[in-house]
């Protein structure tokens, strides 16, 4: 299986600043069509997951432009330019380029 | 706009099976879509649990495979999850996905004498 790992796992932020988090996967996920699957969910507290990004830095329809994604290969970044309070949550990249799809162990974002 | 909605027994004994559907409304299952099944823990992380298109393809998690199936029933609009010999390590809330974009609420279900 493909294991993806996230830094920071706990991330405590300021009102208005920016964040970033960090995952990176056990083995390249780039796929035989060319695509790179790798995508970002935020799941708020008492919330199913929401996806974000998909192929690494594309924003699902609804997502402020706040959140962005990148990177390649198997080293990939979620930024928010500006931390809301509505961020606040568990944020998780998961690759669905190789069977089993895999989800990352989870970085944790709140309010200093 | 699409909409999923788990249904089931939110307590199971040990050795038991589980049973739980997800509703589609709002749009086709039959679809160009994977219909996927995820559960977490409480306090844990996610875990993919298996997929199936609506055109009978699967995919199971290996670990899984041997107590899982997954099904579609397309007069219903809803696809479905069975896991047999269920034990404590099975205590979750599982979610149903139409592939990953979508998801719905979720349903905790404890496995419990």
């Amino acid at each position: 299986d493909v294991v993806m790992t996230q830094s920071p796992l706990s991330l405590p932020v300021t009102l208005g600043q920016p964040a970033s988090i960090s995952c990176r996967s056990s083995q390249s996920l780039v796929h035989s069509d060319g695509n790179t699957y790798l995508s970002w969910f935020q799941q708020r507290p008492g919330q199913s997951p929401r996806r974000l990004i998909y192929k690494v830095s594309n924003r699902d329809s609804g997502v402020p432009d706040r959140f962005s994604g990148s990177g390649s290969g198997t080293d990939f970044t979620l930024k928010i330019s500006r931390v809301e309070a509505e961020d606040v949550g568990v944020y998780y990249c998961m690759q669905d380029t190789h069977w089993l799809f895999t989800f990352g162990p989870g970085t944790k974002v709140d309010i200093k | 706009q699409v909409q999923l909605q788990e249904s089931g027994p939110g307590l199971v004994k040990p050795s038991g099976t589980l049973s739980l559907t997800c509703a589609v409304s709002g749009g086709s299952i039959s679809s160009r879509n994977w219909w996927s099944w995820v559960r977490q823990p409480p306090g844990k992380g996610l875990e993919w649990i298996g997929e199936m298109h609506h055109s009978g393809s699967s995919n199971y998690n290996p670990s899984l495979k041997s107590r899982v199936t997954i099904s579609i029933d397309k007069s219903k609009n809803q696809f479905s999850l069975k896991l047999t010999s269920m034990t404590a390590a099975d205590t979750a809330v599982y979610y149903c996905a139409r592939g990953s974009d979508l998801w719905g609420r979720g349903t905790l279900v404890t496995v419990s004498s």
